[in-house]
């Protein structure tokens, strides 16, 4: 079985430029999840869809973050535009249904550097 | 607001011995999910254990197994005849009414050989 797919793996850009994360989850997985990971902390959910519906993107800094599940299969996440203190990995993870004891399954992550 | 709070940022344990890793959270449900996830160098995170609240018996998966004291919030990861593999971010999380994990802030444990 495939595991969760993130692209791209590494990205550096410098602030007030835009980039984008792709993440495609586990085949049948209904719920997807965005999480943010500064260094030295752990991750923090940014946005979960349940398909392609959000179900919570109550920590997600919209005035900058965008992320979109068309099709309830793959999601991409967007910063437009970047600041220094959006430096961190973004991990996408897949489960089966919004319920706990479904394992959730992450992806290796993408590290962005905002220069 | 429910928090994690690991107050070990690094351990270490000697190959083939014991380690236990500490977890406390702060809530006021009785209903949750209790979860301990190891993130590798490589950073692809993986489920290690998981502890129904409701559930008086400690969870146990190999050589992994918890320590779950709900009265004091309480819960610990213990690691037996550690190994070389083991090394790695080890994060407590919760699940609760919130509908998503809430993590710690990691404990980094290093394995001698």
């Amino acid at each position: 079985e495939a595991g969760v797919a993130q692209s791209p793996r590494y990205k550096i850009i410098e602030k007030r430029q835009s980039v984008a994360f792709w993440c495609n989850p586990i085949s049948g997985h209904a719920t997807l999840y965005w999480y943010q990971q500064i260094l030295g902390q752990g991750p923090k959910l940014l946005i979960q869809f349940q398909n392609n519906g959000v179900v919570d993107d109550s920590q997600l800094p919209k005035d900058r973050f965008s992320a979109e599940r068309l099709k309830g299969v793959d999601s991409t996440l967007k910063i437009q535009p970047a600041k220094l203190e959006d430096s961190a990995v973004y991990l996408c993870a897949s489960s089966l249904s919004l319920v706990p004891y479904n394992e959730q399954f992450f992806g290796p992550g993408t590290r962005l550097t905002v220069l | 607001a429910q928090t994690v709070t690991q107050s070990q940022p690094e351990m270490s344990v000697q190959e083939a011995e014991t380690v236990t890793l500490s977890c406390t959270y702060d809530t006021s449900e009785s209903d949750y999910y209790l979860f301990w996830y190891k993130q590798p160098p490589s950073r692809q995170m993986i489920l290690v254990i998981r502890q129904e609240a409701y559930k008086q018996q400690n969870a146990t998966e190999n050589r992994f197994s918890v320590n779950f004291q709900k009265a004091a919030k309480s819960f610990s990861l213990k690691i037996s005849d550690s190994q070389l593999g083991d090394a790695a971010m080890y994060f407590c999380a919760y699940w609760g009414s919130q509908g998503n994990l809430i993590f710690g802030k990691g404990t980094k444990l290093s394995v001698k050989p």
